[in-house]
């Protein structure tokens, strides 16, 4: 399998929330990651998680994190059409090559 | 300018020609990276420089050939390239602070067709 997996696809009305996930299988890995790609542009860091946390908030954002699971989930709350985007998930051990995921594709509708 | 920026945007080119990616960080950063973007595969890193070793994946063929004169260029040069090369090439920099600096900030890529 792949190092860093998450779902290729999510859609949801707008207002509603999304949560987008992501399993990782490096249980070494310090930092945890959220990066966002809207068309015709490149990734953008969104947030990131160290792994001694299992939670963080970022106004709209919410990052959770079940180390024992290797879990991570992105949740947007209101979501709107402007976070229609391609959501990657990526992985660190405390070094400079971060592991990224495939991306999953928010589609957000009226 | 401030970022990464990259060109050409887009390239549209024949197996037989050679070309070269620009890409040039405006934030200080002393490592950089080329990632290649193919539809629904993982980002596949190619080349790192940091500041004092060039990482490669081995899995990449040698018509990519990368060049970094500075901490703030980076350059890809591309000849006899094949149709499945085509792809959106992404330039990243990042900081490296005690050997960590994986919070990467990317151009918007090159989008290149091989014809």
């Amino acid at each position: 399998g792949e190092d860093v997996e998450q779902s290729l696809f999510l859609s949801v009305r707008e207002g509603d929330s999304s949560v987008i996930n992501c399993t990782y299988t490096d249980s070494s890995s310090t930092y945890l990651y959220w990066y966002k790609q809207e068309p015709g542009a490149g990734l953008q860091l969104l947030t990131y998680i160290f792994s001694n946390m299992d939670m963080k908030q970022d106004q709209r954002l919410t990052v959770l994190l079940n180390k024992k699971d290797k879990h991570l989930s992105l949740r947007i709350a209101d979501t709107q059409t402007g976070d229609s985007a391609i959501y990657f998930c990526a992985e660190g051990g405390g070094s400079y090559i971060p592991t990224f995921g495939r991306g999953t594709s928010l589609i957000v509708h009226p | 300018e401030t970022g990464v920026t990259q060109t050409p945007r887009h390239l549209v080119m024949g197996m037989t020609n050679k070309k070269s990616l620009k890409c040039e960080q405006h934030l200080g950063h002393n490592a950089m990276y080329w990632y290649k973007q193919s539809a629904k595969k993982p980002l596949e890193l190619m080349f790192v420089y940091s500041l004092e070793e060039r990482v490669e994946n081995n899995s990449v063929p040698s018509r990519f050939s990368p060049e970094c004169p500075n901490s703030s260029h980076l350059f890809l040069h591309l000849h006899t390239l094949q149709p499945e090369d085509s792809a959106l090439y992404l330039c990243a920099s990042s900081q490296l602070e005690r050997g960590v600096g994986e919070k990467l900030f990317f151009g918007s890529g090159t989008q290149l067709s091989v014809l």
